[in-house]
């Protein structure tokens, strides 16, 4: 089983649309959850951390199950702008590496 | 203030050759992490360098070896490049934070290395 699992996408909504991203962890242990998005042969960035009672940034929002390990973000009124491949994203127990899935990616269109 | 920042951008390489890379961490960062992002995968954990030591290691060969330098900027090297190296080699720079007590990583641009 692989560390992070995520939706194999790729996504394509229209603008305005709601969309939503899960993830499942496979060690009960990790401590620290993420949200990085990566534009086409760009690098990753951080879109948001994640935490145990759920976090709101704008249109975005990222929740943890950590009794199911699964992680999820959802983003509302999606625009062209948010495109983009996602990435789950758990620091391992050692607190050094991040362990990243393979990414969903998201086309929105208008 | 500059971010992280990589050298080359891009590079092409025989089997067989070895390569540098070079990593300029964020200013005030002290921890620098390299990691290998193959096409349509996301990226995986080689090594991390922190005070001019590898603190952890991922699962790659040894290969795949580094160095980090007093001003924290840092180097990766591949020995004896294979096809399957082919990939974009990620930097990412971080240190404690005061406020939080954690660590937030960014990510230099990368270097896309392509072994023929």
């Amino acid at each position: 089983r692989k560390e992070v699992e995520q939706d194999p996408g790729p996504f394509n909504v229209p603008e305005g649309a709601t969309v939503a991203f899960n993830c499942t962890y496979s060690n009960s242990a990790s401590q620290s959850f993420f949200w990085y998005r990566q534009d086409c042969r760009k690098e990753p960035k951080l879109l948001m951390s994640v935490y145990s009672s759920g976090n709101e940034d704008g249109r975005f929002t990222a929740q943890l199950n950590r009794a199911s390990q699964y992680i999820s973000l959802l983003i509302r009124d999606s625009k062209l702008s948010d495109s983009a491949t996602y990435l789950c994203v758990v620091r391992n127990q050692a607190g050094t590496a991040l362990i990243f899935g393979k990414g969903t990616t998201l086309s929105v269109s208008s | 203030d500059a971010g992280v920042t990589q050298s080359p951008t891009h590079l092409i390489k025989t089997r067989g050759q070895q390569v540098t890379l070079r990593c300029s961490p964020k200013s005030g960062h002290d921890t620098v992490s390299w990691y290998q992002q193959a096409l349509g995968q996301g990226p995986q954990f080689i090594f991390q360098y922190y005070e001019e030591e590898e603190r952890q290691r991922g699962n790659f060969p040894d290969r795949f070896s580094g160095h980090q330098y007093p001003n924290y900027s840092s180097e990766l090297n591949v020995n004896a490049l294979l096809l399957g190296d082919s990939a974009l080699y990620l930097c990412a720079s971080s240190t404690v934070s005061d406020d939080w007590g954690g660590e937030t990583q960014y990510f230099g641009p990368g270097t896309r290395l392509l072994v023929l």
